[in-house]
């Protein structure tokens, strides 16, 4: 158990739908990472907050948004869902936002999307 | 723009032998950092090792280590008696500057089978 929780485990939706997954850091991490691990694209990286502000941006889609809270836990809204979407979202952390730092990962959120 | 290469999607090796897996990755910085990550069945991503670009030595942890070779841009990971447990998916990746902010960039993954 890496310390990372996220919510939900898993999650079927519709096409056009609106959700959000929820990602709870190990205490005392102060940044979150998230990626998107799909079959056709592998995992990419989606973005990095610190400390309630945005650190670094991949390839995120205009779609999706995510923060970061006072108590550091982030959410990452996904809308106009498309079946493409459909993927294991996971959520890391770490204890700084600087590079090289280790990243502990959540189990993730199966996402399917119908 | 930053890449990395896994060319072996699946590799298998006897229980208490050795095996490398391959990675490359092309990258015009000079300040980066580059990992090896695994995968088992439960999907669970766990750090297996990692290796400061500026730092000529090769990383070792336990069983684990890299051939690090910079100018080439190679890093390749070596697993020592091999585990039934050492079964899963490893991902090579490198994490660097790319416009002012770091980005993580990873490999298709390499499948390791371990034969008992």
């Amino acid at each position: 158990d890496s310390g990372v929780t996220q919510t939900p485990k898993h999650l079927i939706t519709a096409t056009g739908q609106r959700v959000t997954l929820r990602c709870s850091p190990r205490s005392g991490d102060l940044s979150v990472y998230w990626y998107q691990q799909s079959l056709d694209q592998g995992l990419q990286f989606l973005i990095q907050y610190y400390n309630g502000e945005e650190r670094a941006k991949g390839n995120i889609l205009e779609r999706f948004s995510a923060q970061q809270f006072p108590d550091l836990h982030s959410e990452l809204n996904l809308s106009s869902l498309e079946l493409g979407d459909s993927a294991l979202y996971f959520c890391a952390s770490s204890v700084s936002g600087t590079s090289g730092v280790e990243q502990f990962f959540g189990p993730g959120t199966r996402l399917t999307v119908l | 723009a930053q890449t990395v290469t896994q060319s072996q999607p699946e590799m298998s090796v006897q229980e208490a032998e050795t095996v490398t897996l391959s990675c490359t990755y092309d990258t015009s910085e000079s300040d980066y950092y580059l990992f090896w990550y695994k995968q088992p069945p439960s999907r669970q991503m766990i750090l297996v090792i990692r290796q400061e670009a500026y730092k000529q030595q090769n990383a070792t942890e336990n069983r684990f280590s890299v051939n690090f070779q910079k100018a080439a841009k190679s890093f390749s990971l070596k697993i020592s008696d091999s585990q039934l447990g050492d079964a899963a998916m490893y991902f090579c990746a490198s994490e660097g500057p790319t416009s002012g902010t770091y980005k993580y960039i990873f490999g298709t993954g390499t499948r390791l089978k371990v034969l008992a």
